[in-house]
């Protein structure tokens, strides 16, 4: 069981706005920064948003991060074949004194 | 270029060690936060632990599941971290990543991982 929780699936057609929620609690996600991590299929994990809301230089103006208390949200619009992949969500927890995962979601175009 | 490549991984029996190494190249090794990630067969990312820069003490910080069994360091002058594993059990069999961490800026990138098969 994952301390932060994401649906276990989304989907989309090519061009549509998707978003992925990730709920946590005060001592992570309401205390601290978000981040996205993508997983394309048999590669490691890139990250996607840092500080909630910050992309990375080479990152598609497509994804974008917010946050709002206990809870974040990864949105990607213009869908296209290639975002097809394993999302997760990170922060630090105070309480574990630790970094927490979401337990991942994973993106269909359909 | 920025790069970080893991290797050590292999098969090995329950209760034994092992020891993976992070070899980084194309930035300043020594000003960065180190730290391990692992992922189980289908399963989803993990925390496994970290090492502090110099500046910051250089200290270490280790998941619940690891702790007491997993010891982290580095070698500045050789940019290298290094995942020592002890009294490994089947529940640590996953591909192990290393990647930096600076400032609050993520962690990036990411290494090609190395797996690790604890069997009997």
């Amino acid at each position: 069981q994952s301390v932060l929780t994401q649906p276990p699936s989304a989907s989309g057609t090519p061009g549509q706005r998707v978003t992925i929620s990730c709920s946590g609690s005060s001592s992570n996600i309401g205390s601290n920064s978000v981040y996205w991590y993508q997983q394309l299929p048999g590669t490691a994990p890139k990250l996607l948003i840092y500080r909630n809301n910050q992309r990375p230089s080479g990152v598609p103006d497509r994804f974008s991060g917010s946050k709002s208390g206990t809870s974040a949200s990864l949105a990607i619009s213009g869908l296209r074949s290639e975002d097809e992949a394993d999302y997760y969500c990170a922060a630090w927890d105070d309480s574990l004194s630790g970094w927490v995962f979401g337990g991942g979601t994973k993106l269909t175009v359909l | 270029e920025v790069q970080l490549v893991e290797s050590g991984g292999g098969l090995v029996k329950p209760g034994r060690s092992l020891r993976l190494s992070c070899t980084a190249s194309g930035f300043s090794f020594g000003d960065y936060t180190m730290s391990w990630f692992r992922q189980a067969p289908g399963k989803g990312l993990e925390w496994v632990g970290f090492i502090r820069s110099k500046t910051y003490g250089g200290t270490t910080e280790y998941a619940a599941s690891v702790k007491g069994r997993f010891t982290i360091s580095r070698d500045d002058s050789k940019s290298i971290a290094y995942l020592q594993m002890n009294s490994l059990k089947t529940e640590d069999t996953a591909v192990y990543y290393c990647t930096r961490e600076r400032f609050e800026w993520g962690f990036d990138p990411w290494g090609h991982g190395t797996l690790v098969t604890v069997s009997s």
